[in-house]
Parts: C-alpha cells; structure tokens; sequence
C-alpha cells in the first residue's frame, strides 16, 4: 500500500502561470517531507523540504505548504517557467530509528509550455 | 553534477552472468544509498550504508550483495539476476544518515535478458 501518493502523473501549465503539484500520505509519522526533481537521464535533485513543525517553506519561487490534519502537502512554482519541465517526486520520512528511510511518491511530470 | 558518479550508466546482462554497479561520491558525506526504479513504481530504497556500516537491507534478494568499502564508494554486486530486476539503480549519499536531503548519481539503467 502507498503511504506517499501523488495522484496526478501530468500536469501542463503555461509559462508565467502557478504550478500546484499535489501530494498525500497516509502515515501519521511522518514528520519531515521533502521534494526532489528529476530531468531525464539524470537522477533527482533536491529542491525544498519543511518539517511538520512548519505548515508553510518558501525558496525563491518554489513554496511547499503542508496541511498535516489532512495529510497533504503541495509544491507552488510562481512564476513557472520551461525549464521547470521535470517530475517531481514527493518524499516523507518518520521520527525514530528508521527516519532515513525516505518513501517516495511515483512523481508527477510537469510540462510547462512556452 | 551532483557529485555523486555512477558507472556504468548502462548495463545489459544475461542472467546467469555477474556484474557489478558502482557508486563514487566527492561530497565528503557519511552515508550512501542504494536506490531502485521500476517503471511506474516509486523510488524503493534498498541499503543503506552509515560510515562503511550496513545500517538497512530493505528485504532485498541476496542476488543483490553490496559492498562498501569506504565512505566515498558504494558497489552494488549482480548475479544469476530475474528479468524483473530490469530497472533504474540509483546511488545518493548524504551528509549523515538522518538527513533526508540525498544527493543523487545519474542511474545506471539495468537490463536483465
């Protein structure tokens, strides 16, 4: 069973527009929770996190906003530009002994058209 | 480049053959990973390593042995392999094994004939 889901495998934005990527968990341990972007032939890169003590983190013109009492999180990209054109994996560890252990959504491909 | 190299970046094998992934990283970090993509799954973490120490073996078949000799290499040992195992390696490191802020080689994308 999924405990990372993000729900939409494509999303196609304009350039200039907002980019909401989406992203649900189902384990209430999870307390730390990351996004990495991924450009073909190359492995993901991180971008931003936030921690369950925060319900919002801001670099640059990527935002995530966590609502932990409905177990969602998202990633804004204002203003979204071409070269934003990736997929974007959602990730979530635990506190305690395994909070290495990243779960991994099956990513969301971002086009953003010129 | 993230610092973090993977060779080969292909590899086709038979499945009676034995081939070994490797995973060199330049970051001066304490952990490495060893990360597996199959198509339409997400990434599944497969071992972990804390200062050359095994600290995970994520259930993974022993037709898959890794090795850690120090804390900059990572190898990831193949034999008598499924075609199943046909999928996308990825290694990452990171400054310790708590963070979750992984840096990411580019995959060596296996096939299993």
């Amino acid at each position: 069973d999924q405990q990372v889901k993000q729900n939409s495998p494509s999303l196609s934005v304009q350039e200039g527009r907002i980019s909401i990527l989406n992203c649900d968990y189902t384990n209430s341990m999870f307390d730390y929770f990351l996004w990495y972007k991924k450009y073909p032939a190359e492995g993901p890169t991180f971008l931003i996190s936030i921690s369950s003590i925060k319900d919002k983190n801001e670099d640059g013109r990527f935002t995530v906003f966590l609502n932990k009492s409905a177990k969602h999180l998202s990633l804004h990209i204002v203003p979204s530009q071409p070269g934003d054109s990736a997929v974007y994996f959602c990730a979530a560890s635990g506190s305690g002994g395994s909070n290495y252990k990243l779960t991994f959504g099956k990513g969301t491909l971002l086009t953003v058209n010129p | 480049e993230t610092g973090v190299t993977q060779t080969p970046r292909h590899l086709v094998m038979g499945m009676t053959n034995k081939k070994s992934l490797k995973c060199e990283q330049h970051l001066g970090h304490n952990a490495m990973y060893w990360y597996k993509q199959s198509a339409k799954k997400p990434l599944e973490l497969m071992f972990v390593y804390s200062l050359e120490e095994r600290v995970e073996n994520n259930s993974v078949p022993s037709r898959f042995s890794p090795e850690c000799p120090n804390s900059s290499h990572l190898f990831l040992h193949l034999h008598t392999l499924q075609p199943e195992d046909s999928a996308l390696y990825l290694c990452a490191s990171s400054q310790e094994v708590a963070t979750g802020e992984l840096f990411f080689g580019e995959g060596s994308r296996l096939t299993v004939l």
